[in-house]
Parts: structure tokens; C-alpha cells; sequence
């Protein structure tokens, strides 16, 4: 078993729908990453948390520590965020198999 | 601040060739890492540095070498190179445990 779940794998949507991508782990951390990666492009930093909720523009992240479980949501989706969503924690930075986001308009 | 900076962007090998690829940062930042990424696969850890000197291996470490001999640079050696080496390789770095990620624009290597 992986030390840190991402799901779904794949995920499609219609441009405006509200967009969740969750991410467990089973180590103990000291913080999480969300990355966005486009196709065939590098990849961005979106938040970095160790507890709580942080909002940037139309993108939340969410982390509930005691459930070793975190969420990244994208309210009003936009074809632009097509991208693989990737989960990542530290210490051992460890990274989740990726969420492949598709949105048609 | 030009943050995570790797070089080169692309390269063609021929198998037992070798080369380095470069990552510097300006950031003072103490941990640097490098991973490789397959075509449609996720990010696999080669090798990871907590500070000037110190080097360790991660999931992937064969075939490679790495160095720490500044906080700044964190050089990655191919040596023989061989096909399965094919990939994008991506370094990145951050201050300590809970700081934001920082990453470099990738190498794309192809060996043939």
C-alpha cells in the first residue's frame, strides 16, 4: 500500500462544476503539498499546509490531521485547470500517484 | 530570486555516455531533492540532500551519483547511461519541512 492515496486517478468534468481531489496518508508529516502539473510542463507549488484550510482564488485546500486526510477543491472549474493534481508529504517527501483533470467547455 | 534553476532543458545520450545535470537555487534553502518522472507515471525520489555535505539515496537511486559541496548546486551524474534512463528529471528544494516547495523546469534526457 502506498503511504500516500490519491483519488480518483482520472477525473472529468464540465467547465463550472465543483472539483474534489482527496488525498490520504498513513506517515506522520509535518506539512502537505498540492502541485498542479500541466501537460508536459513543470510543476507549481498551489498550497502548502499543515492544518486547517487555505484559499487562493477559485482553488481550497482542506487538512484534517487526526484523519491523515486532505482535500483539494476547485469550485467553478475552467477548462485552464486541466492539469494532473499531485499530493506531496514532508519529512520524507513523499508524492501521490497524481489526479488527472480533464474540463470540456 | 531566479529559484530553482536546472540545466540543461533537454539532451540526447547514446547508451554508456555520461553527463550531469545541474540544479542551483538562490534561495538558501537546505533541503534539495531530485526525482525522475516516466511518461504517465508519478514522481520517484533518486536522491535527497539535507544540507551542504550530506547526500542520501531515495527510491530510485542506481545508475546515478549526486554531490553537495555548496547549499547552492546539487549536480546529478549519469554514469553508463542506459535506456531505462529515459525520462524527465525534476530537482526541487525547500527550507525545512513545512515550507513551500520550489522546482526547477525539468530535464527531459533521452537515451539511445
Amino acid at each position: 500500500k502506498n503511504e500516500v492515496e490519491q483519488s480518483p486517478q482520472n477525473l472529468t468534468a464540465q467547465e463550472g462544476e465543483f472539483i474534489t481531489i482527496n488525498c490520504s496518508y498513513s506517515v506522520g508529516i509535518s506539512a502537505l503539498h498540492w502541485l498542479q502539473q500541466h501537460p508536459g510542463g513543470g510543476i507549481v507549488s498551489l498550497f502548502m499546509l499543515s492544518s486547517g484550510k487555505k484559499k487562493h482564488g477559485r482553488l481550497i485546500a482542506t487538512i484534517n490531521i487526526q484523519e491523515k486526510h486532505s482535500s483539494l477543491h476547485i469550485t467553478a472549474s475552467h477548462p485552464r485547470d486541466s492539469a494532473v493534481y499531485i499530493c506531496a508529504v514532508t519529512d520524507k517527501l513523499i508524492f501521490g500517484t497524481g489526479t488527472r483533470l480533464q474540463v470540456f467547455p | 530570486n531566479a529559484g530553482v534553476t536546472q540545466t540543461p532543458k533537454f539532451r540526447i545520450l547514446k547508451i554508456g555516455q555520461s553527463m550531469t545535470l545541474q540544479c542551483t537555487q538562490d534561495m538558501n534553502h537546505n533541503y534539495m531533492y531530485w526525482y525522475r518522472q516516466d511518461p504517465g507515471m508519478g514522481l520517484k525520489l533518486i536522491y535527497y540532500s539535507v544540507g551542504a555535505g550530506i547526500t542520501d539515496k531515495g527510491e530510485v537511486p542506481n545508475g546515478y551519483n549526486v554531490s553537495r559541496s555548496t547549499t547552492e548546486d546539487f549536480p546529478l551524474r549519469l554514469e553508463l547511461a542506459a535506456p531505462s534512463q529515459t525520462s524527465v528529471y525534476f530537482c526541487a528544494s525547500m527550507t525545512v519541512y513545512n515550507s513551500p516547495l520550489h522546482f526547477g523546469n525539468g530535464t527531459r534526457l533521452t537515451v539511445t
